[in-house]
């Protein structure tokens, strides 16, 4: 079954620290692997897709097929990043549908 | 451009109801998704449409149907509301079809069954 999971629901870290976002999946085929934000009070908004191979506000993310792993880094985490973070899957086995993990709230301590 | 919009932002009904809910996209972008958010968990995917065909379903019973119209407005229709349809129902736009595409979200529409 395609699955998407997000083992931590919260992860509290201080301004400058590392961050890391774990994001494991299941699925068959050759998946897309996103990552979704929320900041308080806006609305969910794409952060990065692994086919783009971009660095967003600092963040990155590599797809591990191997490992079946999409975690979302940051090498220096900043207050602002604090938010909930959401991981998706869609592929061919999942008819192009949006798989999303259960999310991971991120606070960021001054 | 105001982005997705959706209406009602809050809704109470009772169980045997049904509700419609409303959703515009991004001007420009064709294809609308719906999804359904309980507290605590993801998104789940309900539908998406594209060019006013249905192009997805999720796995939701036959009370959910949805409709898209020439504007690429969007409705989705829940009948015989249960306890469980208490959720935050997203909508979603991009410009083509597909989840692999950008997803412009709406602030929701909080359902809340009584």
């Amino acid at each position: 079954a395609q699955r998407v999971t997000q083992p931590e629901k919260l992860l509290s870290v201080f301004k400058g620290a590392p961050v890391e976002l774990k994001c494991n999946y299941s699925y068959s085929g050759s998946p897309e692997l996103f990552w979704y934000v929320q900041y308080s009070r806006q609305r969910l908004q794409l952060l990065l897709r692994h086919i783009s191979r971009e660095s967003i506000k600092g963040f990155t993310a590599d797809l591990n097929k191997g490992e079946t792993s999409f975690h979302l880094k940051k090498p220096f985490a900043q207050e602002e990043d604090s938010a909930m973070y959401y991981c998706a899957l869609s592929g061919m086995d999942s008819n192009y549908q949006l798989i999303w993990g259960a999310g991971t709230k991120l606070i960021i301590k001054p | 451009d105001a982005g997705v919009t959706q209406s009602p932002t809050h809704l109470i009904k009772t169980r045997g109801q049904h509700v419609t809910l409303r959703c515009s996209p991004i001007s420009g972008h064709k294809s609308v998704s719906w999804y359904q958010q309980v507290l605590g968990q993801g998104p789940q995917f309900i539908f998406q449409y594209y060019e006013k065909e249905e192009r997805g379903r999720g796995n939701f019973p036959d009370r959910f149907s949805a409709r898209q119209f020439p504007n690429y407005s969007s409705e989705l229709n829940v009948n015989a509301l249960l306890l469980g349809d208490s959720a935050l129902y997203l909508c979603a736009s991009s410009f083509r079809q597909g989840a692999n595409q950008p997803q412009h979200f709406g602030d929701g529409t909080r359902l809340s069954i009584l």
